[in-house]
């Protein structure tokens, strides 16, 4: 079984700070996802990965698969980047994801 | 969460009674899975399903059962609720490269 750890648990940064999430997992992958929920709300899929990096506006995703770790980046952070940020990993197969415990990030004006 | 609708999104429960919470997505997915969401524990599956007529069990699945009967809707029945329960569940739709999430249900068991 996977074993997906994330860091830091809690962060809260200023507004227009850098912002840097890391996830490692234990096993081999075929994917990796960073998913993000709002308090009390959803969860909305941010990135799939599977080798090398992402960029969707202020955010980026990195992953490197022979060292089995991804990293989201947040540049020029906002309150409303005030969220949960979740990496999940996907084996491969048809049996869903295995997911960190999440990353609680605050983000102050 | 344009494509996955979950219904409802909150019910009161007391233990014993029984419940089916419905997800239906449009985005002609094969693969639909069922989470369930509690503090300090991340999400963990239930049970899942490859396309219609099939389903399997996921990391939790006692106390559930689950149909797939028609491709776009996923059913997550609980046929005697248990306080243990009490959590929020997720239903996810997955086509290649993209994952959708439903908002979520809101459970609670008395």
């Amino acid at each position: 079984k996977n074993e997906v750890e994330q860091s830091p648990q809690n962060l809260t940064a200023q507004e227009g700070e850098f912002i840097t999430i890391n996830c490692s997992y234990s096993v081999g992958i075929s994917a990796l996802h960073w998913l993000q929920q709002h308090p009390g709300g959803g969860i909305v899929s941010l990135f799939m990965l599977s080798s090398g990096k992402k960029k969707h506006g202020r955010l980026i995703a990195t992953i490197n698969i022979q060292e089995k770790h991804s990293s989201l980046h947040i540049t020029a952070s906002h309150p409303r980047d005030s969220a949960v940020y979740i990496c999940a990993a996907s084996g491969g197969g048809a049996d869903g994801l295995t997911f960190g415990k999440g990353t609680h990030l605050i983000i102050q004006p | 969460n344009a494509g996955v609708t979950q219904t409802p999104k909150f019910r009161v429960l007391k233990t014993g009674q029984s419940m089916t919470l419905l997800c239906a997505q449009d985005m002609n997915h094969e693969y639909m899975y069922w989470y369930r969401q509690d503090p300090g524990m991340g999400l963990r599956l239930i049970h899942y399903s490859v396309g219609e007529g099939t389903t399997a069990k996921g990391e939790v699945p006692d106390g559930y059962n689950v149909s797939r009967l028609k491709k776009q809707n996923f059913l997550l029945g609980l046929e005697s609720a248990a306080p243990s329960q009490t959590s929020v569940y997720f239903c996810a739709s997955e086509g290649i490269g993209e994952l959708f999430f439903g908002e979520g249900s809101r459970l609670t068991v008395l």
